[in-house]
């Protein structure tokens, strides 16, 4: 079946630093991927998409590349803020087949930036 | 923008009650899903709904059932209310065409069971 695999938590930074959350997924055809964020004590929100192969999401400074060949789809933002500190999420959803709406998880990750 | 409400942020409930968790989303979804939240094992889909009166079960729908007698409202019930299922619930909505479609979701129900 469909699986996500993100990078272990939790992971501290301080302001300005570089972000890398590391995503690899397992799943037949040609799946969309997502990247959620959780900021405490809220629900998920939707971060960025894409929805097939070198496809670039972005938002709010935050970058992942749909990367066929890896099976990857990684996080990265160049100057995290402590705003950023939340629960990261990738999550994968299949193109066709009859649960082509369902998400698939990973087991989040989390951020915690320090001024 | 997509609102999805759920109606309580906190509960608390005692063993052996049976519970009752609404979920009223605005955007006209045919998709409603439940979900729970547990540290270290991530988001985990309970049931999903894809038309009113349909549903599915997800990866664990032991001791839980629901409810979609209208398109803009999923319940999720727990027939009788155990203390292993204290949790976050999270309620998310979508369109049914494609995968690309993301799923919206409300700010949770923290769930206490006594």
């Amino acid at each position: 079946g469909d699986s996500v695999t993100q990078m272990e938590g939790p992971v501290t930074l301080s302001e300005e630093a570089f972000l890398t959350i590391n995503c690899t997924y397992t799943a037949t055809g040609y799946p969309s991927l997502f990247w959620y964020v959780q900021y405490p004590g809220e629900g998920l929100q939707l971060l960025l998409k894409a929805t097939k192969a070198d496809d670039k999401g972005s938002n709010k400074g935050f970058e992942a590349t749909y990367r066929k060949e890896t099976t990857s789809f990684h996080l990265e933002k160049g100057s995290v803020q402590v705003s950023d500190s939340a629960v990261y999420f990738c999550a994968l959803s299949p193109n066709s087949g009859g649960s082509n709406y369902k998400l698939t998880f990973g087991k989040g990750t989390l951020l915690t930036v320090n001024p | 923008d997509v609102k999805v409400t759920q109606s309580s942020r906190y509960l608390v409930k005692r063993t052996g009650e049976k519970v009752f968790l609404e979920c009223v989303q605005d955007m006209d979804h045919e998709n409603m899903f439940w979900y729970r939240q547990d540290p270290g094992l991530g988001l985990r889909l309970i049931y999903f709904s894809y038309d009113v009166k349909m549903k599915e079960k997800g990866d664990i729908p032991e001791g839980y059932s629901v409810s979609r007698e209208k398109k803009e409202r999923f319940s999720l019930i727990l027939e009788s209310a155990s203390t292993n299922q204290t949790s976050m619930y999270l309620c998310a909505s979508s369109f049914f065409v494609g995968g690309y479609q993301p799923q919206h979701f409300g700010d949770g129900t923290r769930l206490s069971i006594l």
